[in-house]
């Protein structure tokens, strides 16, 4: 079975330029996550979709947004890139949110590069 | 809020050595505590979890224990091999936090032959 896959796995942009990542989720999963982590840092969380719907946001500026379709695959759109935000994006899938014992199957990450 | 501390890295060490990477966690209540391991080019893989107070997760020869005394979840291993080198983070789930998980720094592994 196909694990969580994103693209871009590689990308550059400009400073003030936009950006759209995406996830697929593993097959009957229904819960995403999106996580930034800038090179030699922890993940951090992003936001969190179930559903459709946003179930939970980090503490990021309004420059980011994300979706979820109804295939459950999902998209992180980052507006006006700054230079701050080169990472490598982590899309985490789940059957579905909550609970302590739940586990995130996380994808490989789109690297990205703001110049 | 919650946090996680973990020992800065790299850590070197010879094939079959003891391995222990220090994890302390800062949260309200009794959060779940999971080891996430990050092989070169690869995702964030699930290494191992405890969901309550005493509870030891263990999976590849790794084992942690969650103690809610010390409030740390250390991630130990007899004997290490060149293949464990990857970088290990310590992760909490609070309760109601959904898939929000909170991540340490990461320790960087290195295992040499």
């Amino acid at each position: 079975d196909a694990g969580v896959t994103q693209s871009p796995t590689h990308l550059i942009k400009t400073r003030g330029q936009q950006v759209t990542l995406r996830c697929s989720p593993i097959s009957g999963h229904k819960s995403v996550s999106w996580y930034q982590q800038v090179l030699g840092q922890g993940p951090q969380f992003i936001f969190q979709y179930y559903e459709k719907e946003e179930r939970g946001r980090g503490n990021f500026p309004d420059r980011f947004s994300a979706r979820q379709f109804p295939n459950y695959s999902s998209e992180l759109n980052v507006n006006a890139l700054l230079l701050g935000d080169s990472a490598l994006y982590l899309c985490a899938s789940s059957l579905a949110p909550g609970g302590n014992t739940g586990e995130l199957f996380f994808g490989e990450g789109s690297r990205l590069t703001v110049l | 809020g919650d946090s996680v501390t973990q020992m800065e890295g790299p850590v070197t060490l010879s094939e079959e050595a003891f391995l222990t990477i220090n994890c302390t966690y800062t949260a309200t209540g009794y959060p779940s505590l999971f080891w996430y391991v990050q092989y070169p080019g690869e995702g964030l893989q699930l290494l191992l979890k405890a969901t309550k107070a005493d509870d030891k997760g263990s999976n590849k020869g790794f084992e942690a224990t969650y103690r809610k005394e010390t409030t740390s979840f250390h991630l130990e291993k007899g004997s290490v091999q060149v293949s464990d080198s990857a970088v290990y983070f310590c992760a909490l789930k609070g309760l109601g936090a959904g898939n929000m998980l909170t991540f340490g720094g990461g320790t960087r592994l290195m295992v040499k032959p």
